[in-house]
């Protein structure tokens, strides 16, 4: 079954900074590759996604570039302000075979001002 | 995108008892999945609930602990069985959207185990 390693598990940063973290996923066949942002208490809210016909998204200060080739993909977030504190995760399916998400295990990152 | 009614939304139980979450989806979908939150982890998947066929469990998780229930296309339940404190976590429930429309979460229910 598909495996999907996460890198760091924690990210400390000064506010406007760029913040990037790495996931690994092992199965060629996933073609879905979400991130999520969860806040304390709260359920995970999706972010941004990519799908795996293109290489990079972006949406306003966030990006998520894909490599699947290596299996990698990217979450990028530009100017980072303290509301952007949260865990983040990133997960990967074959959403076409509505499979289910399987996720990393987060990032906790601390923007701080 | 698919909305999720989940309940209860949180929960305090003694251990040794059991406890029902439901799942109420405002469309028909072909597999519900259902997810695990330890405290302070991410989300482990324990089953994915086909309609009609017996769920299949993950690696870890067995019929007797995690007991599914698929009885329509817009509806799940999990129970948690015979529960120990260790089973204290954020269960959730998911399905997959059709299209591009990605997955759709419940808003988890917060079980405490005592």
């Amino acid at each position: 079954g598909e495996n999907v390693e996460q890198h760091p598990s924690t990210l400390s940063v000064q506010e406007g900074d760029s913040a990037v973290i790495k996931c690994t996923y092992s199965d060629s066949a996933s073609n879905y590759f979400p991130w999520y942002k969860q806040e304390l208490g709260k359920r995970p809210q999706l972010i941004i996604d990519i799908r795996s016909n293109v290489g990079e998204k972006k949406d306003q200060r966030i990006a998520v570039t894909l490599n699947k080739t290596a299996k990698h993909f990217s979450l990028h977030i530009t100017e980072t302000q303290p509301e952007d504190s949260a865990v983040y995760f990133c997960a990967a399916s074959m959403e076409q075979a509505g499979t289910a998400l399987i996720f990393g295990k987060g990032t906790t990152l601390s923007v701080s001002s | 995108s698919a909305v999720i009614s989940q309940k209860p939304s949180r929960d305090i139980c003694q251990r040794g008892t059991s406890l029902t979450i439901q799942c109420q989806v405002d469309s028909q979908v072909t597999m519900m999945f259902w997810y695990r939150q330890q405290p302070g982890q991410s989300l482990t998947l324990i089953a994915t609930a086909n309609q009609g066929s017996e769920a299949t469990y993950e690696s870890g998780f067995v019929i007797d602990k995690f007991p599914i229930s698929r009885p329509n296309l817009t509806f799940s339940t999990l129970t948690v069985s015979n529960m120990s404190p260790e089973d204290s976590s954020i269960y959730l429930c998911s399905v997959a959207g059709t299209g591009d429309l990605g997955y759709t979460f419940g808003s988890g229910t917060r079980l405490t185990v005592v």
